[in-house]
């Protein structure tokens, strides 16, 4: 199995609402990754967790809040998102973390804030 | 930081033909480089990586050439076939910047039947 699996697919919320984006992976990874990725751009990374710690915040705002509850899944939590937040939000993992790992990426949330 | 400036912006090319992307960096000290293609409704996939201790690297109809002193690296599909349309984006990444790696702006390639 070398999937990376996002759930769900697509996402409209109000600006009021609270939301999770999940993910999973199943390849025994250590290092699992979540990126946002804006129409005709590339992926930004936002946050990194390495061995089920975060290791890298990319000074994301408070509204977004990862949690890894075991080495296998990844979650997103949204509060109070802005229209501007609207984007495909994309995880990936590798099988470690550091320099010179292949990243697996799923084929994303496509989120819309009104 | 790192910088990854990407080359062309869209490419069109006719079926058969050969496609170039050409992607420049900054820092001297990076010293991975993968490329990803990213179909319309997925994620980016890994189509092939390069490390700085190699100057080339091919699988099939796929290469991708580095050169280290310039500073900058490209990735060559020939015979181009209609599943090749996608975008791709070239990366870099050093020990420095730890899990983070800095993308290209993407190529949109097209192929033309």
């Amino acid at each position: 199995d070398t999937e990376v699996t996002q759930t769900p697919k697509h996402l409209v919320m109000g600006m009021t609402n609270k939301k999770s984006l999940k993910c999973e992976q199943h390849m025994g990874h250590r290092a699992m990754y979540w990126y946002k990725q804006k129409a005709k751009k590339p992926p930004e990374l936002m946050f990194v967790y390495s061995y089920e710690k975060l290791s890298i915040n990319e000074s994301v705002p408070s509204r977004f809040s990862p949690e890894c509850p075991n080495s296998s899944l990844l979650n997103l939590h949204l509060h109070a998102l802005q229209p501007e937040d609207s984007a495909l939000y994309l995880c990936a993992s590798s099988q470690d973390p550091g320099v010179g790992e292949k990243l697996f990426f799923g084929s994303g949330t496509q989120l819309s804030v009104l | 930081g790192e910088n990854v400036e990407q080359h062309p912006s869209t490419l069109s090319v006719q079926e058969g033909d050969s496609a170039v992307i050409k992607c420049t960096y900054s820092d001297s000290a990076s010293n991975y480089f993968p490329w990803y293609k990213q179909e319309l409704g997925k994620g980016p996939q890994l189509i092939i990586d390069i490390r700085s201790n190699v100057g080339e690297k091919k699988d099939q109809r796929i290469a991708v050439t580095l050169n280290k002193t310039a500073k900058h690296f490209s990735l060559h599909i020939t015979e181009t076939q209609p599943e090749d349309s996608a975008v791709y984006f070239c990366a870099a990444s050093t020990y420095s910047s730890a899990s983070k790696i800095i993308f290209g702006s993407g190529t949109r390639l097209s192929i033309r039947p």
